[in-house]
């Protein structure tokens, strides 16, 4: 089966730090996602990505994040001046296209602010 | 907002037994789809139902949708051990860029 990888796996990080989550979508697919798992909590849609731009995003991504494709294969989440509060499983996710197909996610990346 | 919603938060049971869990949503939908995840772990898909379908089976799993009722559940039969996970139902909405939006999730716990 074809994968979603993230890289890091866990990153630890001081608060106020910048910090970049990496992620390769399957190769063919067009709309990409960030989702947030806070420990114990359910799973949080943070920001879609279609056509090189952001197509929606939820009230958690305010100024601090943002996302980007750089070289057509990666998409970054990038969260400036972290927060102790923005530690969290973060989950990258792709899909080929929207009928009624499923979502490919990542293993994560557990972020921990210090 | 179009969010799925599980009960029992909590369920333990003997291994061999079967497994229910239901989640209910609030809007119209695409389909739902039901993840399991391990303690700390990803997110591991385990099936797809469509606004169309009423039922649909993958091994141990039959997952129902009653789209009259914004319901689902998801039944685990002949449980094991290696099933003990969170699982979670998410929604796709039928406009925009189709986000998933999960529920709370069920704690599942099999004890051998």
């Amino acid at each position: 089966e074809p994968e979603v990888t993230q890289t890091p796996s866990h990153q630890v990080t001081q608060m106020g730090q910048e910090v970049i989550l990496r992620c390769v979508p399957i190769s063919n697919h067009l709309y990409f996602y960030w989702y947030r798992q806070i420990l114990g909590q359910k799973v949080e849609f943070l920001v879609s990505f279609y056509n090189n731009e952001i197509s929606e995003k939820s009230e958690i991504f305010d100024d601090q994040f943002s996302v980007e494709r750089p070289d057509g294969s990666n998409f970054t989440l990038k969260i400036r001046s972290t927060k102790l509060e923005d530690s969290a499983m973060y989950f990258c996710a792709s899909r080929g296209d929207l009928l009624g197909t499923r979502a490919f996610f990542g293993q994560g990346t557990r972020l921990t602010v210090v | 907002s179009q969010q799925g919603e599980e009960d029992p938060q909590a369920l333990s049971i003997q291994e061999g037994e079967n497994a229910t869990m239901n989640c209910s949503y609030k809007t119209s939908i695409n389909n739902l789809q039901w993840y399991r995840q391990n303690s700390g772990r990803g997110l591991v898909h385990l099936i797809l139902i469509r606004s169309n379908e009423r039922e649909k089976h993958s091994g141990r799993l039959r997952v129902t949708l009653d789209t009259s009722k914004k319901s689902s559940s998801l039944l685990i039969t002949a449980s094991r051990a290696a099933d003990t996970a969170s699982y979670f139902c998410a929604t796709d909405g039928v406009q925009g860029a189709q986000k998933l939006v999960f529920g709370q999730g069920t704690r599942l716990t099999i004890n051998p």
